[in-house]
């Protein structure tokens, strides 16, 4: 089993619609985060956690809202779908410490007509 | 100014030669970097951390030049299955470049 999962896999949803991208994880990392991907902009980091406590904007959060339910589940919200959130997000686990890598999830396709 | 910027390509080159990527960082006091691996839509995946001097992996050499603030990707003898694209990204933010993206042609 993947040690970091993201649901769905894909969405197609309409414009002002809300949308809930769900990341689990049993790494058993503190940290998570939430990226999202469009051609040629590389990983834009939209939000992270440091624990079920922590909270911290990244460099897009504007039009999301997250929330870590648990240490392994860490949720992504789009209370009212536009278009130009089409993209291709993914969540990512990292344990604390300097040298530690983060983690990917397979990444959710979410369309937005 | 970005955090961490990168040259996006794409470069193509041929089976067997070097091919080196820099990725330039404005956080003078970052620590640690890491180099990723994307294939297409696919999740990154770590290819090498980077750390004072640099690493050493097989073909692959990466190393950090504080002075410049930047770190290098350096890939000998390149394959067809090298053709990806190279995410880096520093440990104080993990703000992650644009990405470079790497054909090797037969």
């Amino acid at each position: 089993d993947a040690d970091v999962t993201q649901t769905p896999r894909n969405r197609i949803t309409k414009t002002g619609k809300r949308i809930m991208l769900e990341c689990s994880q049993t790494k058993g990392h503190d940290r998570m985060y939430w990226y999202r991907q469009d051609p040629g902009l590389g990983l834009r980091l939209i939000y992270y956690s440091f624990d079920v406590k922590d909270i911290n904007k990244g460099e897009i959060s504007d039009g999301y809202s997250v929330s870590r339910q648990a240490q392994a589940k860490f949720s992504l919200s789009l209370e009212s779908a536009i278009p130009n959130q089409t993209a291709l997000y993914f969540c990512a686990t990292r344990a604390t410490g300097a040298g530690n890598e983060q983690f990917f999830g397979p990444g959710t396709r979410l369309t937005v007509l | 100014r970005k955090e961490v910027e990168q040259d996006p390509g794409p470069f193509n080159v041929p089976e067997g030669a070097t091919v080196a990527f820099n990725c330039t960082y404005s956080n003078s006091a970052s620590q640690s970097f890491f180099w990723y691996r994307q294939d297409c839509r696919k999740e990154p995946k770590l290819l090498m951390s980077v750390y004072s001097s640099g690493n050493e992996d097989g073909r692959f050499t990466a190393q950090l030049n504080r002075a410049s603030q930047y770190i290098s990707l350096l890939i000998r003898d390149s394959k067809l299955s090298d053709s990806a694209t190279y995410l880096c990204v520093s440990s104080d933010k993990f703000y992650f470049g644009s990405g470079t993206k790497l054909n090797v042609k037969p």
